[in-house]
């Protein structure tokens, strides 16, 4: 399954297929981001980061993908298990600051049928 | 592995009271960071401290305010409290000299109820 356009609510994938979420960013200047994981009632979770000299990065099961030229990012992750069923978060640091405050997308709702 | 400290869990004020939120970073974290959530919508940043300055300050209200103490645990503050105001408020910490790493790490939140 793959979200589209700027934002997409809710993602349903079957389990074991792959999920893409798509995010776009707001700001050229912003040189670093993370995808967090976001469960009912729970703070987020860090699943994976990218600085803006890189277009891609891969974890365990997970993939960022950049595109600085339409600013653009995407997280992939690889057989969707029912424990991947949460709110996805994008966000971004646009000051270049380590102490400074993450701006963050709207979250994406992924759901894992059977 | 010890993660962000946050208390109350739970908190039911009533209109125009105050409310003090706490948070505990993790072991030599020196950087804090506090954002609001409310139901339905993504974290927004509020303010963040760096060795108990102020480091950056996004979408805080006048009537909040925060700092950070020498045990580099942080305390949010927040007056006059409005019905708006009821919202999931998470603490995250990082090591800020790790220059390499802005990794955030969030709590578990403290949902602050209006009433």
């Amino acid at each position: 399954g793959e979200s589209v356009g700027l934002h997409l609510p809710t993602l349903s994938v079957q389990e074991g297929d792959n999920s893409i979420i798509n995010c776009a960013y707001s700001n050229s200047a912003s040189d670093y981001f993370i995808w967090y994981k976001q469960e009912s009632g729970k703070g987020p979770q860090f699943i994976i980061d990218i600085r803006s000299n890189m277009d891609k990065r891969q974890g365990q099961r997970v993939t960022v993908l950049l595109n600085k030229t339409v600013k653009h990012l995407s997280l992939q992750i690889a057989a969707t298990q029912p424990g991947d069923s949460a709110v996805y978060f994008c966000a971004e640091n646009i000051s270049g600051g380590g102490a400074d405050g993450l701006t963050f997308g709207k979250g994406t709702h992924l759901i894992i049928q059977p | 592995a010890a993660g962000v400290i946050q208390s109350p869990r739970h908190l039911i004020k009533e209109k125009r009271e105050t409310a003090t939120l706490k948070c505990y970073p993790i072991p030599r974290h020196d950087t804090v960071y506090w954002y609001q959530q409310g139901p339905g919508q993504d974290p927004q940043f509020l303010i963040s401290f760096y060795e108990k300055m102020q480091s950056d300050k996004g979408s805080i209200p006048d009537r909040f305010s925060a700092q950070q103490f020498s045990d580099y645990h942080s305390e949010l503050n927040m007056s006059s409290l409005e019905l708006g105001d009821s919202a999931l408020y998470f603490c995250a910490s990082s090591f800020f000299q790790d220059r390499g790493d802005y990794e955030q790490y969030f709590g578990p939140g403290t949902r602050l109820t209006v009433t």
